[in-house]
């Protein structure tokens, strides 16, 4: 599995855009790169997903870096409701053989009122 | 289109009780994976099923869990003579298997050993 590092923590104001960075350099070149957050006393919800270019709906955008060693997770205009644990996650997906999610330890986002 | 459904979403067993957590994957998936997540800690993966075959279980403790997932009806998460470390929240969640568009977890059970 690719090793991803995060941010621990990342506070934001309310209707403020926001960045989450994760580094992934260690990807496979079939490897796409996956969002996750998890709310509080929830499970995990996917939030997007790319392999090379940037990808937008509507819950946010991905930027990845050319050489694919990093992205970006942007919400555009932060709400209280976006406060979770975000999750950057490398993964081929079964069509590579590599079926399982493996969660690292996120950036914790809070949101300012 | 209902998602994930597990099942329940408390419960509450006494040392050496078992406890079985239920997860009926959304309509249309046939994969389906558990995950356990410990008080403050991150999510760990279990066990990946399809229809009455285990396809991963390198997550599973050695003893005491076992998971299923029959031809009719919900994949079991089953976990004898609990302990104390036992207590977390359990995650199921669902895929159609073709991996790209990742998976859908439901909203977990949370197991208290007393």
């Amino acid at each position: 599995d690719a090793k991803t590092t995060q941010p621990n923590s990342m506070e934001s104001n309310e209707e403020e855009p926001v960045h989450l960075p994760c580094n992934h350099s260690t990807i496979s070149g079939t490897d796409y790169i996956h969002w996750y957050r998890q709310l509080p006393s929830q499970g995990p919800e996917y939030v997007i997903h790319g392999l090379t270019s940037n990808v937008n709906n509507r819950m946010a955008s991905l930027a990845i870096a050319e050489d694919r060693k990093s992205s970006t997770l942007i919400l555009h205009r932060a709400t209280l409701r976006d406060a979770a644990v975000y999750y950057c996650i490398p993964w081929g997906g079964s069509n590579f053989g590599n079926e399982k999610l493996t969660f690292g330890t996120g950036t914790r986002l809070t949101i300012i009122p | 289109n209902a998602g994930v459904m597990q099942n329940p979403r408390h419960l509450v067993r006494r040392r050496g009780q078992e406890a079985r957590l239920r997860c009926s994957p959304m309509k249309g998936h046939s994969h389906v994976y558990w995950y356990r997540q410990l008080p403050e800690e991150g999510l760990k993966f279990m066990v990946y099923l399809q229809k009455e075959n285990i396809i991963d279980e390198s997550g599973m403790p050695k003893e005491r869990f076992s998971a299923e997932f029959p031809k009719e009806g919900p994949s079991i998460l089953r976990i004898q003579q609990v302990v104390r470390g036992d207590s977390a929240a359990y995650f199921c969640a669902s895929s159609t298997g073709t991996g790209v568009y990742g998976y859908t977890f439901g909203s977990g059970t949370r197991l208290t050993v007393v």
